[in-house]
């Protein structure tokens, strides 16, 4: 499995776009990048998925370049709410197994 | 409501002391699994299973049993707790869809203590 780096943390104030950026230099021709947040004492959400170039929905974007050695989770004009923790996880679907990392917290400030 | 429960949502208990945890879920999701977490460990895959009668082992899996019996429960079974399994536990689920398993839905999670 591909394991990824992460940032510990990041600081942001309300409305500014946040971007937090993922290393997975020994990422595999199968591997998907995908990101969950998580608020304390709660499991993990969903927030997107990709496998290369752009991938948009209504919460978040997500680049990834050509190599696919990082990716970069954009998160539009944030607010208190997305004050949490972002996970990049790397893995292959067809394999079923997890790393999920550390995270970065992010805080954001009024 | 489609979700993913857990029981309990807390528990302490002495060493040695057998313990469930339950999960079940109603979205009639294939993949199942579990993760621990712990501070500046983030989460950690225990045990997962691709539907009924079929585990695997993820990155911890020592000190754990599964079993998956029916496809909405996916028991965690500590058979003889030790204290460094105090921590939170999350059990999620997730569709199959040919062959690859998507975003996974999470419980609220289990703390617990060994003593």
């Amino acid at each position: 499995l591909a394991k990824t780096t992460q940032p510990i943390s990041m600081d942001s104030y309300e409305g500014q776009e946040v971007n937090i950026t993922c290393s997975h230099n020994n990422i595999a021709t199968n591997d998907y990048i995908t990101w969950y947040q998580q608020f304390p004492s709660q499991g993990p959400r969903f927030i997107i998925q990709g496998y290369k170039t752009k991938v948009t929905n209504e919460v978040a974007s997500l680049f990834i370049p050509a190599d696919r050695k990082s990716s970069t989770l954009s998160l539009p004009r944030v607010s208190l709410s997305d004050t949490a923790v972002y996970y990049c996880l790397v893995g292959e679907n067809n394999f079923n197994k997890f790393y999920f990392g550390s995270g970065t917290k992010l805080n954001v400030k009024p | 409501e489609a979700q993913v429960t857990q029981n309990p949502r807390y528990l302490i208990t002495v060493t040695g002391k057998k313990l469930t945890v339950t999960c079940s879920q109603n979205m009639n999701h294939e993949y199942m699994s579990w993760y621990r977490q712990d501070p500046g460990l983030g989460l950690r895959q225990i045990y997962y299973s691709m539907n009924v009668e079929v585990t695997d082992k993820g990155d911890v899996p020592e000190g754990y049993k599964v079993s998956r019996k029916e496809k909405r429960n996916f028991p965690l079974i500590l058979e003889s707790p030790s204290p460094n399994q105090t921590s939170l536990y999350f059990c999620a689920s997730s569709p199959i869809v040919l062959a690859k398993t998507y975003e996974q839905y999470f419980g609220p999670g289990t703390r617990l203590t060994v003593t």
